[in-house]
């Protein structure tokens, strides 16, 4: 069954610091991967997306996600992060063809410290 | 890229009435997708709306519940019938541009019922 999975629900960090938010998936063949925030009382923005090509995607507000096929997984990076990064993340995987749904992980609600 | 509106923001009902949700996309799109987001949860497919024909419903979730109309291409409703508490949610419409593009999402609509 396809799943994704988001093995922290919760993660506080202190501002400047990095930042490695976990997912891993299961999925039938490679999927498109997706990493999307929303901020309280906000709709989802799109972080970043891998679809093929170069593993190491860069996205928007200094994020970026490496893929790694052996690990099925697409761990979200930030070298320093800023307080406005609080938010809910979600990690969600799409099919390659057509037009398919989306399977969202949990999320993970990340909180900064001053 | 798609920009998405929807109607209510937010409303407040009482149990046993329903209320419909409009969903309306700047550009003419194939797929459109309604999703809920329970509170303090991750977003779960309702259905799948294709213009021109039934919607297709998720595991759990039935026609006659969650109704959805798709008049033309960039235009939908999704209607939460004979409401309970337990359908306090956020409701988000998103569309599927085309096969290999991402999904956007509109900002959510913020359903509570007494």
């Amino acid at each position: 069954a396809q799943s994704v999975t988001q093995p922290d629900i919760h993660i506080t960090v202190s501002e400047g610091a990095s930042l490695e938010l976990r997912c891993n998936y299961s999925y039938g063949a490679t999927p498109y991967l997706f990493w999307y925030v929303q901020s309280p009382g906000q709709g989802l923005q799109l972080l970043l997306k891998y679809f093929s090509g170069d593993t190491l995607v860069q996205g928007i507000k200094g994020f970026e996600a490496e893929f790694k096929r052996s690990q099925s997984s697409f761990n979200l990076r930030k070298p320093s992060v800023h307080w406005s990064d609080a938010a809910e993340y979600f990690c969600a995987v799409g099919a390659t063809s057509g037009y398919n749904k989306l399977i969202f992980g949990a999320g993970t609600r990340l909180a900064v410290h001053p | 890229s798609a920009v998405i509106s929807q109607k209510p923001s937010r409303d407040i009902c009482q149990r046993g009435t329903s209320l419909t949700i409009q969903c309306q996309v700047d550009s003419q799109v194939t797929m459109m997708f309604w999703y809920r987001q329970q509170p303090g949860q991750s977003l779960t497919l309702i259905a799948t709306a294709n213009q021109g024909s039934e919607a297709t419903y998720e595991s759990g979730f039935v026609i006659d519940k969650f109704p959805i109309s798709r008049p033309n291409l960039t235009f939908s409703t999704l209607t939460v019938s004979n409401m309970s508490p337990e359908d306090s949610s956020i409701y988000l419409c998103s569309v599927h541009p085309g096969p290999g593009d991402e999904q956007f999402f509109g900002p959510g609509t913020r359903l509570t019922v007494l």
